[in-house]
């Protein structure tokens, strides 16, 4: 079965220094989302993009955050300048596009330890 | 956003049947109910969703009351790699749209 993968599993940094978080959705999708998990929380929507551009964003999701889809099958997020509170889970989902209710299909996670 | 509301947790032993409740009494017209779980460490994973009928699947069933103001989460039999949080969450129509959620229910089976 076809499944959403993420990398790197585990990323450990220094505050201030910039993080890339990256993804390989469904091959057929069209539609990905990031969400981030604060250890003990909810799940959180970041941004959803599709046809190579951000087409919502929470609060969460301010100039430090960026997506990019750079080749086709990657989808990336990038954390300019880390904070503590970046520490979290990051899921990368993707959803196909039948017009009707999609099923969004999430990776693995990439846990984020900002020191 | 469409706002549900489920106990915090619940207990099941191993083998029986578990029912998961759901309260959306501010639900519209538009709106589907699905169902998400997220086991240990592990991103979220889908298991159903409806829209007024009774749906079911290789996962569990979801029964949706008539007024579609509940809706219930039905795992036939419980094991104990069902243990997660179970989520349920509120769909506008035209789907593609990010899912929101609660805290949901974090589920317990017992041996």
């Amino acid at each position: 079965e076809p499944e959403v993968t993420q990398t790197p599993s585990h990323q450990v940094t220094q505050m201030g220094q910039e993080v890339i978080l990256r993804c390989v959705p469904i091959s057929n999708h069209l539609y990905f989302y990031w969400y981030r998990q604060i250890l003990g929380q909810k799940v959180e929507f970041l941004v959803s993009f599709y046809n190579n551009e951000i087409s919502e964003k929470s609060e969460i999701f301010d100039d430090q955050f960026s997506v990019e889809r750079p080749d086709g099958s990657n989808f990336t997020l990038k954390i300019r300048s880390t904070k503590l509170e970046d520490s979290a889970m990051y899921f990368c989902a993707s959803e196909g596009s039948s017009g009707v209710q999609e099923t969004q299909y999430f990776g693995p996670g990439t846990r984020l330890l900002v020191l | 956003d469409a706002k549900t509301t489920q106990p915090n947790s619940m207990e099941s032993n191993e083998e029986e049947p578990v029912h998961l409740p759901c309260n959306h009494s501010t639900i519209s017209g538009t709106d589907y109910i699905h169902w998400y779980r997220q086991l240990p460490s592990q991103g979220p994973e889908y298991v159903i969703h409806g829209l007024t009928s009774n749906v079911n699947n290789r996962m569990a069933s979801l029964a949706i009351a008539e007024d579609r103001k509940s809706s219930t989460l039905i795992l036939h039999r419980a094991t104990l790699r069902d243990a997660a949080v179970y989520y349920c969450i509120l769909r506008y129509l035209s789907g593609n749209t990010p899912l929101v959620f609660g805290k949901g229910t974090r589920l317990s089976v017992i041996a």
